[in-house]
C-alpha cells in the first residue's frame, strides 16, 4: 500500500521568512495530493491539493509543487505569519478496486512563527 | 469544509464497552469516510461509504463497522473498547465522483473526542 513519509516533523520560522515543507510517497499511481492544516483541537482543514496533470499551483502566500517522477510534493509558505502556526499535513491519494480515495497521511510538521 | 457535523463532541467510556459515533455529510455529499486520528500522529483511513455501500476498509479490527444512511449520514460502531481506541475520530465528506479519473476533495468534521478508562 501507499507509504507517505514528511519531513521536518517540527519547522520554527521567524515572521516574515518562508517555510518548506516535503513529503515523498510510494505508490505510482498515486494522483491526488492535499495538505491540510490542523491547529490544536480542531479539525483538518483543506489549505490547497494538487492533482498529478500539473506540476505546481499557488493560491496567495501558499504554493504546492509536484515532482511525479521522483514521487515527491512540497508545500511553501512565504511571508508567514503567527497564524500560521499549526501541524500541517500532507497526504496521498488515488482511485483503486479497493479504495476510493482513501487518504494516506504523513506524520505531520509542526510549524511554529515567531514575531 | 462548511457543514459536516459530528456527534458527539466528546465521550468516555470504560474498556470492553461499545460506542457509536454519528456524522452528517456537507448537502449533495454522498461519500462519508472515517479516520481515527491518535494523538501526534496523521488520520488513518478507517473506512469509506458511498451510497450506502462499502468502497474501502483499512486496517482495522472487525471490532470497528460502519453504515450509510439514505440520507449520506454514516454510523461508526466501535465494540470492545479497548484503551488504544482513545482518539479523535474525524469523518470526512465528499461527492464521491472522482475528478478526471483521480479522487475528489474531502473535507472534514469537527471530530468526537473518545476516551477510554
Amino acid at each position: 500500500g501507499e507509504n507517505v513519509e514528511q519531513h521536518p516533523s517540527t519547522l520554527s520560522v521567524q515572521e516574515g521568512d518562508s517555510a518548506v515543507i516535503k513529503c515523498t510517497y510510494s505508490d505510482s499511481a498515486s494522483n491526488y495530493f492535499p495538505w491540510y492544516k490542523q491547529e490544536l483541537g480542531k479539525r483538518p482543514q483543506l489549505i490547497i491539493d494538487i492533482r498529478s496533470n500539473v506540476g505546481e499551483k499557488k493560491d496567495q502566500r501558499i504554493a504546492v509543487t509536484l515532482n511525479k517522477t521522483a514521487k515527491h510534493f512540497s508545500l511553501h509558505i512565504t511571508e508567514t505569519q503567527p497564524e500560521d502556526s499549526a501541524v500541517y499535513f500532507c497526504a496521498a491519494s488515488s482511485i483503486s478496486t479497493d479504495s476510493w480515495g482513501k487518504l494516506q497521511f504523513g506524520a505531520g510538521t509542526q510549524v511554529v512563527v515567531t514575531p | 469544509d462548511a457543514g459536516v457535523t459530528q456527534s458527539p463532541t466528546h465521550l468516555i467510556k470504560t474498556r470492553g464497552q461499545q460506542v457509536t459515533l454519528r456524522c452528517s455529510p456537507i448537502s449533495g455529499h454522498k461519500s462519508v469516510s472515517w479516520y481515527q486520528q491518535v494523538l501526534g500522529q496523521g488520520p488513518q483511513f478507517i473506512f469509506q461509504y458511498y451510497e450506502k455501500e462499502e468502497r474501502g476498509r483499512g486496517n482495522f479490527p472487525d471490532r470497528f463497522s460502519a453504515r450509510q444512511f439514505p440520507n449520506y449520514s454514516s454510523e461508526l460502531n466501535v465494540n470492545a473498547l479497548l484503551l488504544g481506541d482513545s482518539a479523535l475520530y474525524l469523518c470526512a465528506s465528499s461527492l464521491g465522483f472522482g475528478v478526471g479519473g483521480s479522487p475528489d476533495t474531502q473535507y472534514f468534521g469537527p471530530g468526537t473526542r473518545l476516551t477510554v478508562l
